[in-house]
């Protein structure tokens, strides 16, 4: 089983759809956990960190599921500007950041 | 979140030659990282740089293939070593101001070799 693993897309919604990325992880020792941007030719851009109880900004709301080691990402009224892929990053021990391959989005008009 | 400059942004490379990437942030951090992202892959760690310190390297990445300085808080450099066409890929660098903290990327090194 890959340690981080995500659906890679692509995902093709309409700008104002709601879309939903998820992700599981293998290592249940895992502490923290972020969702990453990466537009194309670009570097990652952190887009949120994730946390138990569940955490919005804006458009965006991110959930952890610990017994199920399942993160989720949802977005909101979709943008044009939200076409890019979005990582998912798990934190397993003190420095150590593992990366999924990345969702794609695209958003069209 | 702190500034972070690499250079070059990009090169084109002959095999068998190395070269010397640079990072730089624009405030002291505590932890410092060396990724590579391989056209089409997700991001792979190579190594942790130390200050004072020889780096810790993941699996599959050894120090003669990709010595790594950092002599300071703000400063890092990577070295890719007898350059082959396998090395053509993306580096990054990250910083971080603790262990569980998440990651601030520089915006790459591109590198292709001829």
């Amino acid at each position: 089983r890959k340690e981080v693993e995500q659906d890679p897309g692509p995902f093709n919604v309409p700008e104002g759809a709601t879309v939903a990325f998820n992700c599981t992880y293998s290592n249940s020792a895992s502490q923290s956990f972020f969702w990453y941007r990466q537009d194309c030719r670009k570097e990652p851009k952190l887009l949120m960190s994730v946390y138990s109880s569940g955490n919005e900004d804006g458009r965006f709301t991110a959930q952890l599921n610990r017994a199920s080691q399942y993160i989720s990402l949802l977005i909101r009224d979709s943008k044009l500007s939200d076409s890019a892929t979005y990582l998912c990053v798990v934190n397993s021990g003190y420095s150590t950041l593992t990366f999924g391959k990345g969702t794609m989005l695209l958003v069209s008009p | 979140s702190a500034v972070i400059s690499q250079k070059p942004s990009r090169d084109i490379c002959q095999r068998g030659t190395s070269l010397t990437i640079q990072c730089q942030v624009d405030s002291q951090v505590t932890m410092m990282f060396w990724y590579r992202q391989q056209p089409g892959q997700s991001l792979t760690l190579i190594a942790t740089a130390n200050q004072g310190s020889e780096a810790t390297y993941e699996s599959g990445f050894v120090i003669d293939k990709f010595p790594i300085s950092r002599p300071n808080l703000t400063f890092s450099t990577l070295t890719v070593s007898n350059m082959s066409p396998e090395d053509s890929s993306i580096y990054l660098c990250s910083v971080a101001h603790e262990g569980n903290q998440p990651q601030h990327f520089g915006d790459g090194t591109r590198l292709s070799i001829l």
